[in-house]
């Protein structure tokens, strides 16, 4: 099966500017999330779909952050403006199955990511 | 909320010699997932586990999750290069991912 895609792989950007980051899931997977990975540090779960409705964006900075999934298949983030901590790799994925309600998951199909510089 | 923890966050291996990296949970954990990174890389899927004690294996990784399902750990045995690389747990609140253990190998 084809992967997780994102692009763009990398993108270089200046301290206020906005960004927008494209992922498209592996088909047929209802829940899809954004992570932010800083160097050295595990990922930070930012948002989770499920199909096109919001699960969770409780970690998602709002006044600068956007994310939507109109159709309940790809999705973009955005930043707007971005700041120097934002420099980060923002990791899409994927699964099969919803997240809540189990005693399970169902294991997350990262993406290559986007490495965002920000100066 | 849940935070996952652990330990040690950085592990040098003389090639051949074994180790065991920690996982710890402030809460129950439903579930735990390990995921490997490889340096430049994305986190890859290794395993799940579900159960109180329970104890997988995948060839030379042996995956366990404690009785009281607050802690895991994985263990490696005869580390080849090819383990290089930063292993992750995740609990499932937030599929929150720990900081990672970050394995280098010296040959």
């Amino acid at each position: 099966e084809a992967g997780v895609a994102q692009s763009p792989r990398y993108k270089i950007i200046e301290k206020r500017q906005s960004v927008a980051f494209w992922c498209n899931p592996i088909s047929g997977h209802a829940t899809l999330y954004w992570y932010q990975q800083i160097l050295g540090q595990g990922p930070k779960l930012l948002i989770q779909f499920q199909n096109n409705g919001v699960v969770d964006d409780s970690q998602l900075p709002k006044d600068r952050f956007s994310a939507e999934r109109l159709k309940g298949v790809d999705s973009t983030l955005k930043i707007q403006p971005a700041k120097l901590e934002d420099s980060a790799v923002y990791l899409c994925a994927s699964s099969l199955e919803p997240g809540q309600g189990r005693s399970y998951n169902s294991p997350l199909h990262f993406g290559n990511g986007t490495r965002l510089t920000v100066t | 909320g849940q935070q996952v923890m652990q330990i040690p966050q950085y592990q040098h291996v003389q090639e051949g010699e074994d180790f065991t990296t920690y996982c710890n949970s402030s809460t129950t954990l439903s579930n735990i997932q390990w995921y490997k990174q490889r340096p430049g890389g994305h986190p890859v899927f290794l395993i799940q586990l579900v159960k109180s004690g329970e104890v997988k294996k995948q060839k030379r990784l042996t995956f366990q999750f404690g009785e009281a399902k607050k802690n895991s750990s994985l263990h490696i045995t005869a580390t080849q290069t090819t383990d290089v690389g930063t292993y992750f747990c995740a609990g499932k609140w937030k599929l929150s991912f720990g900081a990672g253990t970050t394995v280098t190998v010296r040959a």
